[in-house]
């Protein structure tokens, strides 16, 4: 059974500090995906990561993969208060082609001014 | 852009009622997803279905069943609710390779 585990679950940070998020997936898997839920909102897709050592970037929050270490990284660069909300990461169940994902439990990011 | 929507933002249910959640896409996915998302639970899969009329079970199915008539529709039925089953339900799509899913805006359904 495919287990994701992130790691910090809360996170506060103070603006202009860096961070990471880190996400740990116990089989093997090819992909793996990146989602803010901002509160009482639904979740929006912020990184697709298709191959071992694929880099996304996308203003101030950079996601990689290395599917070797059965492991992604969210880097925080220069935070702002916009960026607080929850992080999901989520994983492919297999490599055949299998729709499913399985989620992460979230890493709630406070920003402080 | 692909949109999903849900047919209530807020639910009020009692103990034993038949409450249906409905869900719409519009951009003609052949998967759709329920999930529920419980505080230090993160979302769990209730049911999948990857055609009209085509299911399957998720990892957490029991109290829950539901339908997909048409396409674009995919509705979750829960039988009898109960107060356990108070949580945020998503409804997501995807539309294949990559396996991006697209989510609703999510019910928040409380069962007294």
């Amino acid at each position: 059974e495919l287990k994701v585990e992130q790691n910090p679950l809360f996170l506060s940070m103070q603006e202009g500090k860096n961070y990471t998020i880190y996400c740990n997936y116990s089989t093997t898997s090819d992909r793996l995906y990146w989602y803010r839920q901002d509160p009482g909102k639904s979740l929006e897709s912020l990184f697709v990561l298709l191959s071992n050592g694929a880099v996304k970037q996308e203003g101030r929050l950079m996601a990689s993969l290395d599917t070797k270490a059965r492991l992604s990284t969210l880097h925080i660069t220069a935070a702002v208060h916009d960026l607080s909300a929850t992080y999901f990461c989520a994983v492919e169940r297999s490599n055949f082609g299998n729709e499913k994902l399985t989620f992460g439990t979230g890493t709630r990011l406070t920003i402080i001014p | 852009d692909v949109k999903v929507t849900q047919s209530s933002r807020y639910l009020v249910k009692r103990t034993g009622e038949k409450v249906f959640l409905e869900c719409v896409q519009d951009m003609d996915h052949e998967n759709m997803f329920w999930y529920r998302q419980d505080p230090g639970l993160g979302l769990r899969l209730i049911y999948f279905s990857y055609d009209v009329k085509m299911k399957e079970k998720g990892d957490i199915p029991e109290g829950y069943s539901v339908s997909r008539e048409k396409k674009e529709r995919f509705s979750l039925i829960l039988e009898s609710a109960s107060t356990n089953q108070t949580s945020m339900y998503l409804c997501a799509t995807n539309r294949g390779l990559p396996y991006e899913q697209y989510f609703g805006p999510g019910t928040r359904l409380t069962v007294t």
